[in-house]
C-alpha cells in the first residue's frame, strides 16, 4: 500500500521563480496537510483541508504561498515568486481524519533551496 | 491556541539504557490526542506512539511508553532498552479532535551511544 507520495523529492531555484510542490495522499484519506519545516522555526502547519476543502490557512506565510486540492488524490503548494527565506523542507501528510484516532501520515518531503 | 514545549534540545543515552524525553502543552480542550513522532536522518516522520486523552491508561508500543498526566498536561516519552536506530529527533504532537490540525512541539534531538 502506498504512502503519501511527494514530489520533487529535491528542488533547486532561483530567486524569484515560481515553485510547485505536489502530494497525493494514501487512498481513503479525506484530510490532507501541507507542513513546512525549518531548523529555525521548527513543524510549522501551513494549511490543511477536508475533504478537498481548506478549512484553516492561518498558516501560510503570505500572499505569495498558494494551496490547491482539486481532488482527493492530488494537491499541490505553490510559491510565486520563490525567495531564500522559502527555503526549507515542505511536508505533506494525510489522515482519515473522524474515522481514525487521528494519526498523520507523512510523505518523505520535498527539500526546497531557493538562491 | 495549543502549544507544545519540548524542553530538552538535546539528550544522549548509552545503548540498552533507558532515556525519558518531557512534553508539556497548554489547552483548554477535555478531550484531544497526543503523540510522538521519530524523524530519522532520513528525514521521514513515523508515528511513536499516541495517547487519547479520555483513556487513563497509558499507552505502550513494545519498548515505547509515555507518562500522561492530565492536570499536569505532561505527555513524556520512555524508552527502554534504547537501540542504535533509535537515534533521531523526536517529536511532541498535540491534536485537539480527529478532524483537525496537529500542532508540534520543536523537538528533542536523541543520541544513542555504544
Amino acid at each position: 500500500d502506498a504512502g503519501v507520495i511527494q514530489s520533487p523529492r529535491h528542488e533547486v531555484t532561483e530567486m524569484g521563480q515560481e515553485v510547485t510542490l505536489r502530494c497525493k495522499p494514501i487512498s481513503g484519506h479525506n484530510s490532507l496537510f501541507w507542513y513546512r519545516q525549518t531548523m529555525m522555526r521548527g513543524l510549522e502547519l501551513l494549511i490543511y483541508f477536508n475533504n478537498n476543502v481548506p478549512i484553516d490557512d492561518s498558516g501560510m506565510p503570505e500572499d505569495r504561498f498558494s494551496a490547491k486540492m482539486p481532488n482527493a488524490s492530488f494537491s499541490t503548494l505553490k510559491i510565486q515568486p520563490s525567495e531564500p527565506r522559502d527555503s526549507a523542507v515542505y511536508f505533506c501528510a494525510s489522515s482519515q481524519g473522524s474515522m481514525n484516532t487521528g494519526e498523520l501520515f507523512f510523505g518523505e518531503g520535498s527539500r526546497l533551496t531557493v538562491l | 491556541a495549543q502549544t507544545v514545549t519540548q524542553s530538552q534540545p538535546e539528550m544522549s543515552v548509552q545503548e540498552a539504557e533507558t532515556v525519558t524525553l518531557s512534553c508539556t502543552y497548554d489547552t483548554s480542550e477535555s478531550n484531544y490526542y497526543l503523540f510522538w513522532y521519530k524523524q530519522p536522518p532520513s528525514r521521514q516522520m513515523i508515528l511513536v506512539i499516541r495517547q487519547e486523552a479520555y483513556k487513563q491508561q497509558n499507552a505502550t508500543e513494545n519498548r515505547f511508553s509515555v507518562n500522561f498526566q492530565k492536570a499536569a498536561k505532561s505527555f513524556s516519552l520512555k524508552i527502554s532498552d534504547s537501540q542504535l536506530g533509535d537515534t533521531a529527533m523526536y517529536f511532541c504532537a498535540f491534536m485537539k479532535s480527529r478532524n483537525n490540525d496537529m500542532r508540534f512541539g520543536a523537538g528533542t534531538r536523541l543520541t544513542v551511544k555504544p
